[in-house]
């Protein structure tokens, strides 16, 4: 059964840097994509960002919104994806998912979704 | 504001059928990039419900289907249940942003 679960959401003040991360099991971990979807309180779902597995480069993109902020990477033997959040802002609150993605050109959807950890940003 | 636009809210009673639009654009729904479709229950996180915009993963009834036409796809829900209640989303991809596009969301209510 495939599982992820998210972890290191928090209050935080604006400017400060948080690290969340998601472990993964019951998949070949190293073989998929990664990636990070937000959701603020009440909004609707909005895509941070990927990582690819180490056979197609490990290749990261991210929303223009996190750009230069965030950076999304994997420890493929401790089958965990991170999620560096630096510079962080109010607009930053919400819930952070991690999701399994299958790529498929570009694309990719996201077929397994872990249960979310809230990060609020605030002073 | 959305790249790929759903309406807030649709309902029905249960047993009919509801369809739920997702209107994108030449940069991504008609330049062939698929359209994913998610549910969303109260308070839980998001479900794949369709991918590659017709195929269901295993597990979701066949109740639900969608479809593709020009700019725009379509979720459509038969026999509505009371279980259905939920916010449904599309997902593509957008070639002139060079990312991953979700609608804004769809309130599914089921009187």
């Amino acid at each position: 059964e495939v599982q992820l679960v998210e972890s290191g959401g928090g209050l935080v003040q604006p400017g400060r840097s948080l690290r969340l991360s998601c472990t993964a099991s019951g998949f070949n971990f190293s073989d998929y994509a990664m990636s990070w979807v937000r959701q603020a309180p009440g909004k609707g779902l909005e895509w941070v960002g990927f990582i690819k597995s180490k056979g197609n480069g490990e290749t990261t993109e991210y929303a223009a919104s996190v750009k230069g902020r965030f950076t999304i990477s994997r420890d493929d033997s401790k089958n965990i994806a991170y999620l560096q959040m630096n510079s962080l802002k109010t607009e930053d609150t919400a819930v952070y998912y991690c999701s399994k993605t299958v790529v498929v050109g570009a694309s990719d959807y996201f077929d397994y979704w872990g249960q979310g950890t809230l990060v609020t940003v605030s002073s | 504001q959305s790249v790929l636009t759903q309406p807030p809210s649709v309902s029905g009673a249960p047993g009919q059928r509801v369809t739920i639009s997702c209107t994108g654009s030449s940069s991504n729904i008609g330049a062939h990039f698929d359209v994913n479709w998610y549910q969303q229950l109260p308070g839980t996180a998001p479900k794949l419900l369709m991918y590659g915009y017709a195929s269901r993963p295993s597990g979701v009834p066949d109740r639900f289907s969608g479809s593709k036409s020009g700019t725009s796809a379509s979720l459509a829900i038969t026999g509505l249940q009371a279980e259905d209640e939920a916010d449904y989303y599309c997902q593509s991809y957008d070639s002139s942003l060079s990312l991953v596009v979700f609608g804004g969301g769809t309130k599914l209510t089921v009187l």
